[in-house]
Parts: C-alpha cells; sequence; structure tokens
C-alpha cells in the first residue's frame, strides 16, 4: 500500500476561512516536505520539516515523526491559495521523497 | 528560493526516437532527482544521483533511461528509445541541505 496518505483529497473553502490537511505515514520518514502545485504546473516550497512546527505566514506545518503524521494549517485563505497540495516524505534510508496524492484546494468568494 | 531550470518546457517525440531533458540545478547542490508525474496523478520518483553516480532508482526508471552530468554540466535524462507510456511531466530537483527544490517540468508526449 501507499506510504504516504493524504487526505482530504479536495477541499472547498470560502475566502477567510481556514482548514488542515493531513498526511499518515506507514513508515518512518525523517523528514516532510509540502508544496503548492500552481496552475502552471510548478512545485513551490512551502515547508521543510525533521521534527516540530514551523509557521509562514497563513500557513503553518507540524511534523510528529513518532505517530507518523504532519498537517498544513491554511487560515484566512485567499483566492491565490488555490491549488494543489502535495506532502512529500523522505524515508529514514534514502534521499528520495514519497509523494501523497495531492490536496485539490478551491478558494473561493 | 533556489532556482531549479529544466529546457525544454515541452517536447514531442515519435515512439521508438531518442529524448534529452535537460535539468540546471542549483549551482551548489550535490544531490539530483528525476521524479515522473502523469496528468492528473501522483508524482513518482524515478532516480537520484550523486557524484557522478546513481544512487537509488525506482522500477519507474527503465532500461532504456539514463542519467549523466558531464563535466558539472546539465543534469540529464535520456530516454532511448521513448515508449507511448513514457508520456508525461519530468521534473527535476535539486537538494544542497537536505531540502529538495523542484524545476517547473518538462511536459513530454510520446506519439
Amino acid at each position: 500500500g501507499d506510504q504516504v496518505e493524504q487526505s482530504p483529497s479536495a477541499l472547498s473553502l470560502h475566502e477567510g476561512t481556514g482548514s488542515a490537511l493531513r498526511c499518515n505515514f506507514t513508515t518512518t520518514m525523517r523528514a516532510v516536505q509540502w508544496f503548492q502545485q500552481n496552475s502552471r504546473g510548478s512545485l513551490i516550497n512551502l515547508f521543510y520539516l525533521a521534527s516540530g512546527t514551523k509557521e509562514n505566514g497563513r500557513l503553518k506545518s507540524t511534523f510528529n515523526s513518532k505517530e507518523s503524521y504532519s498537517t498544513l494549517h491554511i487560515r484566512d485563505a485567499q483566492l491565490e491559495d488555490s491549488g494543489t497540495y502535495f506532502c512529500a516524505a523522505e524515508g529514514a534510508n534514502t534521499g528520495k521523497l514519497t509523494f501523497g496524492h495531492g490536496t485539490i484546494l478551491r478558494v473561493h468568494p | 528560493g533556489p532556482k531549479v531550470l529544466q529546457i525544454p518546457s515541452h517536447q514531442i517525440i515519435d515512439m521508438g526516437q531518442m529524448v534529452t531533458l535537460n535539468c540546471d540545478p542549483v549551482s551548489n547542490h550535490l544531490y539530483f532527482y528525476w521524479y515522473k508525474q502523469i496528468l492528473g496523478q501522483q508524482m513518482e520518483f524515478l532516480v537520484n544521483f550523486y557524484n557522478g553516480k546513481v544512487m537509488e532508482k525506482s522500477k519507474l526508471f527503465k532500461d532504456q533511461f539514463s542519467v549523466e552530468r558531464p563535466d558539472g554540466s546539465y543534469f540529464t535524462l535520456k530516454i532511448q528509445p521513448t515508449a507511448l507510456e513514457d508520456s508525461a511531466v519530468y521534473f527535476c530537483a535539486s537538494e544542497g541541505d537536505a531540502e529538495q527544490f523542484f524545476g517547473p517540468g518538462t511536459r513530454l508526449t510520446v506519439l
């Protein structure tokens, strides 16, 4: 089965509201990255975490390696936040990233 | 963040021909990766490369695939010969100190 389980697969938010995305890992991961894939297909780095919590503007992410999950919180969503969000985790003995299936976020007025 | 460039942005090619995808990684990075994303689907790891060698590859990295970075120039992915199922967007990633940065991708269409 998949090593990275991402949820929800799709999310619709009104401007100004917020929500959380989550990734569960079925094996031990040593780090996680979160990306936004924009309408042109480019991957924008949001966070890199080996542990703990980081915050950047309206985004906050947590990685709990012991409990094998990571979250991405979005608050005060704006129209430009629309896109597909991916988590990607790095295994204990490898440099490769294993991606989740993505969350399609649509922010509407 | 650091910029990774990919050339070309689009490539259309007939099945059976050879194609080379080029990546210009971040200048002081040492680890390089190729990933494949079929339209609307998950991003999947192909191969990683360090110090002139393939370190790890997935099942998707078929015998027809090869990578190299001659003399510190472009990091390339060559497919010879191409097959219909190779149609996808190929992303290069560059890593210096743990975090990977991705290029904008090359959309490959095999006819």
